[in-house]
């Protein structure tokens, strides 16, 4: 099955700092999506990125799928921006998401 | 509308009762699936749909879960008899093209 791993597992970060998240998946994966949990446990998707790059405000999203990774960066924290990350990876369509283990950020005012 | 509605939000049961738990999906949106999310960041795929029919079920602990999509009904996650360790939020997600949108959960605590 497809493996997907996620590093660091736990960022502190103080407002205003940049930071980059990272996703490394196994091959034959064709589709990617980053999520944010909020501390509510609201899944919200951030970008839909099987490969090149997104941006969205202050968040920016790149994958190079030959290379098997993603990278989420974040600029000028916010402490709203707290919670986890998600990346998920499928390969076909209707085939489920495989998660990673998500990176646990806390920004400190 | 656009978003994937799952009701209750939280859900108690004594050990040995059932659950039952609702999604609709965004209308639309062939693909439903349903994921249990236990220890705040484990993810478990438990069953897809693709429309009213099963698509992949290799997730469902089957003894005790069951799962329905039928037309012009609400999805159903049923859990007969449950254990303690069925505690965890139920995701919700639909499909319909590239991107996945998932439901805001269901909190199942079972005491």
């Amino acid at each position: 099955g497809i493996q997907v791993e996620q590093s660091p597992p736990d960022l502190i970060l103080q407002e205003g700092a940049n930071s980059t998240l990272r996703c490394n998946f196994s091959d034959s994966v064709n589709n990617l999506q980053w999520f944010h949990q909020n501390p509510w446990g609201q899944l919200i998707n951030l970008f839909y990125i099987p490969s090149g790059t997104k941006q969205n405000g202050r968040l920016s999203a790149t994958t190079v799928a030959t290379e098997r990774y993603s990278l989420l960066y974040i600029s000028s924290s916010q402490t709203t921006d707290s919670g986890v990350y998600f990346c998920a990876a499928w390969r076909d369509a209707g085939n489920m998401l495989t998660f990673g283990g998500g990176t646990r950020l806390m920004v400190k005012p | 509308g656009e978003e994937v509605a799952q009701t209750p939000k939280h859900l108690v049961r004594g050990e040995g009762q059932k659950a039952k738990l609702y999604c609709a999906p965004i209308k639309g949106h062939s693909y439903v699936f349903w994921y249990q999310q236990v220890l705040k960041n484990e993810f478990k795929f438990l069953i897809s749909f693709q429309n009213e029919n099963v698509f992949d079920e290799t997730g469902m602990p089957k003894e005790r879960f069951s799962a329905k999509c039928l037309p012009n009904s609400p999805c159903s996650l049923e859990i007969q008899a449950t254990k303690l360790e069925d505690s965890a939020v139920y995701f919700c997600a639909s499909r319909q093209g590239a991107r996945y949108t998932f439901g805001s959960g269901t909190r199942l605590t079972v005491v």
